[in-house]
């Protein structure tokens, strides 16, 4: 079956300009993540969704960054005014309704990352 | 705030040899999973560790669950140059069930 995807895959874009980053998780996973990777490094949380619902945005570094889910499935990480310090791999990952799987059961399944170069 | 110590944050040994990764807090996680990340692709669950003191065993790597669910470990026997990687840790928090991340550790095993 299809795996998380994610697009595109690489965004060079100039400071000041915005950018949209879109993801589409495994069909049925109810919760959705957004993260941001530095080379070699664990992955930094931004936001997550179950369903359409934000639940926590308490990882997005300023108000420049927003994201959505509208109707609980394709996802969008938007970066406005970007700025060179934006510049990193984006990742997205879902998984299936922990809740239901089981109280200790989070597999996260991820995509292949959106490389942002912002010149 | 819970946080999730990895260490070390880069190892780079032999083939042949024996190596273990570490993850502690001083947070109670409900369950602790463990991912390997290859270049250019995203981390891939290797194993979740549910119950304080477990053990389990995935070929030549053993994972191991502190008996007070704060801290694990990744032991490596006779690791290989296929192992190379980086290594990454999350623990499940039992609120809302999001994993904290370590920060991972690069292992590169030489032939």
């Amino acid at each position: 079956g299809a795996g998380v995807s994610q697009s595109p895959r690489y965004k060079v874009t100039k400071r000041g300009q915005d950018v949209a980053l879109r993801c589409d998780p495994i069909s049925g996973h109810v919760s959705l993540y957004w993260y941001r990777q530095a080379l070699g490094q664990g992955p930094e949380f931004l936001t997550y969704f179950n369903y359409e619902a934000q639940q926590d945005k308490s990882g997005l570094p300023n108000d420049r960054f927003s994201a959505e889910r509208p109707e609980g499935s394709i996802s969008t990480l938007t970066i406005q005014r970007t700025e060179q310090r934006d510049s990193a791999m984006y990742r997205c990952a879902s998984s299936l309704a922990p809740r239901l799987a089981g109280a200790s059961y989070n597999e996260q399944f991820f995509g292949p990352g959106t490389r942002l170069t912002v010149l | 705030t819970q946080l999730l110590e990895q260490s070390p944050q880069f190892l780079s040994i032999q083939e042949g040899e024996n190596l273990t990764v570490y993850c502690n807090s001083s947070s109670v996680f409900s369950s602790l999973q463990w991912y390997r990340q290859e270049p250019g692709e995203g981390p891939v669950l290797l194993v979740t560790v549910v119950t304080g003191g477990e053990v389990k065993k995935l070929k030549r790597l053993t994972f191991q669950f502190g008996d007070a669910r704060k801290d694990s470990s990744l032991h490596i026997t006779a690791a290989q140059p296929g192992d190379t990687g980086l290594y990454l840790c999350a623990g499940v928090r039992a609120s809302n069930y999001q994993l904290i991340w370590g920060a991972g550790t690069k292992l590169i095993i030489k032939p």
